[in-house]
């Protein structure tokens, strides 16, 4: 079936540091992929989406490309800061259905 | 604030208690969900349900009963639960289901500990 994987956290970073956190997906046909974050003591939030190969999402600073040959969706930032600190959770849509990874904690230190 | 709202926040029952949790939407939206989010684990779809019908049902145990009056309302009913259940569980709304794409808005989700 449908899956997605993410890489485990957590990751520390300082401030203006470069992210990247990895997603890759496993689905049949072409599915839309999403990056969700959610602050602590709230609920997810859609950060990004991209619905076909090759599309670029991009919010807030970061980014993810659609890579159909490579079967991913990598999430990056060229400067994080303290703010960003949450957890990511990479997701696709199959057969109707959103399919979460486990979701990558990020800290950011001051 | 994301227009979904869950009551209560924090719940501690025992095992052999019945409670129930709410979810109310604002958005004027035709779908909603209930997740299970525990540590480690990818975010479980336990139900679904579409202009008031249950669409999907994910090999839910029958401790967990869902609900739904209306659009802008989303029961889970909990009855004889087990310590394994403890978990955040969030509700979640669309505007629809069914289609290949479709943003899904969050509410904070009920933190529940079974003892």
């Amino acid at each position: 079936g449908d899956s997605v994987t993410q890489m485990e956290g957590p990751v520390t970073l300082s401030e203006e540091a470069f992210l990247t956190i990895n997603c890759t997906y496993t689905a049949t046909g072409y599915p839309s992929l999403f990056w969700y974050v959610q602050y602590p003591g709230e609920g997810l939030q859609l950060l990004l989406k991209a619905t076909k190969a090759d599309d670029k999402g991009s919010n807030k600073g970061f980014e993810a490309t659609y890579r159909k040959e490579t079967t991913s969706f990598h999430l990056e930032k060229g400067s994080v800061q303290v703010s960003d600190s949450a957890v990511y959770f990479c997701a696709l849509t199959g057969t109707y259905k959103y399919i979460f990874g486990t979701g990558t904690r990020l800290k950011v230190l001051a | 604030e994301t227009g979904v709202t869950q009551t209560p926040r924090h719940l501690v029952m025992g095992m052999t208690n019945k409670k129930s949790l709410k979810c109310e939407q604002h958005l004027g939206h035709n779908a909603m969900y209930w997740y299970k989010q525990s540590a480690k684990k990818p975010l479980e779809l336990m139900f679904v349900y579409s202009l008031e019908e249950r669409v999907e049902n994910n090999s839910v145990p029958s401790r967990f009963s869902p609900e739904c009056p209306n659009s802008s309302h989303l029961f889970l009913h909990l009855h004889t639960l087990q310590p394994e259940d403890s978990a955040l569980y969030l509700c979640a709304s669309s505007q629809d289901f069914g289609t290949d794409y479709y943003e899904q808005y969050f509410g904070p989700g009920t933190r529940l500990t079974v003892t």
